[in-house]
């Protein structure tokens, strides 16, 4: 496997089921985002890793729950969830050099979830 | 964080010249502009990223003006596998600011 892989691509779930998100890079990067798409609205970042420490957190409800076990993988933890949080789940990695600005990232090919 | 606004849609034909412009009016200094593509059911894709002046890479040119307000992404001589979303975003470190992005049709 190459880049960022995602795991499921598709996820159907009832609001009072738990579920998880995986994604995994094989970039050697040290940083890993969260990302939610919804339809006709710009990328919402969700959640910043880097060096397996949560960097940002943007104002997220707790129904969605980060977590980075190491720098090549991340999960996203859901329960609960509302119809509203039906969208397209990316996941994206990058390399932070100590210099600083923005990095390139690179992204996965999302997990379309639909909450009924 | 800085606010980008991007035309929502552009319709060009193949061989063409695209041009797309994004207004961030309060860029902040430490800011870098950066550019994705999109293609349906895919991630965005890098395409290229400029702090000022003229960036040019195998694929797109990137003007910044010296106030730095707006970012304007060349696409030289567009084909039709260049049909996709094309989003600018704002960003230093981790605070970002991704644009509506502006969906470019190529026509033969």
């Amino acid at each position: 496997e190459t880049g960022v892989t995602q795991t499921p691509r598709h996820l159907v779930m009832g609001m009072t089921n738990k579920k998880s998100l995986k994604c995994e890079q094989h970039l050697g990067h040290n940083a890993m985002y969260w990302y939610k798409q919804s339809a006709k609205k710009p990328l919402e970042l969700m959640f910043v890793y880097s060096l397996e420490e949560r960097v940002e957190n943007n104002s997220v409800p707790s129904r969605f729950s980060p977590e980075c076990p190491n720098s090549s993988h991340l999960f996203l933890h859901l329960h609960t969830l509302q119809p509203e949080d039906s969208a397209l789940y990316l996941c994206a990695s990058s390399q932070e050099s100590a210099a600083g600005g923005s990095y390139e990232q690179y992204f996965g090919p999302g997990t379309r979830l639909t909450v009924t | 964080l800085a606010k980008t606004t991007q035309p929502i849609s552009m319709d060009s034909y193949e061989g063409q010249e695209v041009n797309i412009t994004c207004s961030h009016n309060n860029i902040a200094t430490n800011d870098y502009i950066t550019w994705y593509q999109q293609f349906p059911s895919q991630g965005p894709r890098f395409i290229i990223q400029g702090y000022k002046t003229k960036v040019t890479n195998e694929v797109a040119s990137l003007f910044i003006p010296a106030d730095r307000k707006s970012s304007t992404l060349s696409l030289p001589r567009v084909s039709l596998s260049d049909t996709a979303v094309y989003y600018c975003l704002v960003a230093n470190d981790y605070k970002l600011s991704f644009g509506a992005g502006t969906t470019v049709t190529v026509r033969a």
